[in-house]
């Protein structure tokens, strides 16, 4: 079993729907979550962490915990063309931040 | 204020050789880690060094090894190279969060 899991897609979107990424983490002690965006060619950024169970919003994002279940999610409200990435679930595995550990990424494209 | 900064951006090796890439982390930062990312894949972490000790390391072999220096700027050193190694090697840095800033990578293509 991988440690973080996502589907690798591609998720095709309509441009202004609601585009939702899922992922689940195997380590039921992990304490902090984060979504990273990546476009083809460059390298991936923060976009959202979440620590605590329920939701975080930030502008068009919100991200999703729910640790009983060991399951993250990332929506992403009125999506735009430039949305069109790779979302990475990410995973800290050690104190400090010290073992921070990526998922497959989900493929996103967002169609006009 | 200065990003992450890694050095090659690209290089091409053989089998058996050896490979030095190198990172400067961003201003401020003082723990850096490395990642394997394939075509397609997440990045995979290598290690992490914070105070110029290797931290934490994931599931690789002896012949991936690191640095880092007193100006928190850190080298890997890939040894024995194999054809399973080519991939981009990203270097991110952080301070103590979860929130890494990674540098643009080194692409490694072994021959």
């Amino acid at each position: 079993q991988k440690e973080v899991e996502q589907n690798s897609g591609p998720l095709s979107v309509p441009e202004g729907a609601i585009a939702s990424l899922n992922c689940t983490y195997s380590d039921r002690g992990s304490q902090s979550f984060f979504w990273y965006r990546q476009y083809s060619g460059k390298s991936p950024e923060l976009i959202m962490f979440i620590y605590s169970n329920g939701d975080k919003e930030d502008g068009r994002f919100t991200a999703q915990l729910n640790k009983a279940s060991q399951y993250v999610s990332l929506l992403i409200r009125d999506s735009q063309p430039s949305d069109s990435a790779t979302y990475l679930c990410a995973v800290n595995r050690g104190s400090s931040a010290s073992k921070i550990i990526f998922g497959s990424g989900t493929r996103l494209s967002i169609r006009p | 204020d200065a990003g992450v900064t890694q050095s090659p951006t690209h290089l091409i090796k053989t089998r058996g050789q050896q490979v030095t890439l190198r990172c400067s982390p961003k201003s401020g930062h003082d723990t850096v880690s490395w990642y394997q990312q394939a075509l397609g894949q997440g990045p995979q972490f290598i290690f992490q060094y914070y105070e110029e000790e290797e931290r934490q390391r994931g599931n690789f072999p002896d012949r991936f090894s690191g640095h880092q220096f007193p100006n928190y700027s850190s080298e890997l050193n890939v040894n024995a190279l194999l054809l399973g190694d080519s991939a981009l090697y990203l270097c991110a840095s952080n301070l103590g969060t979860g929130e890494l800033f990674f540098g643009e990578g080194s692409r490694l293509t072994v021959l």
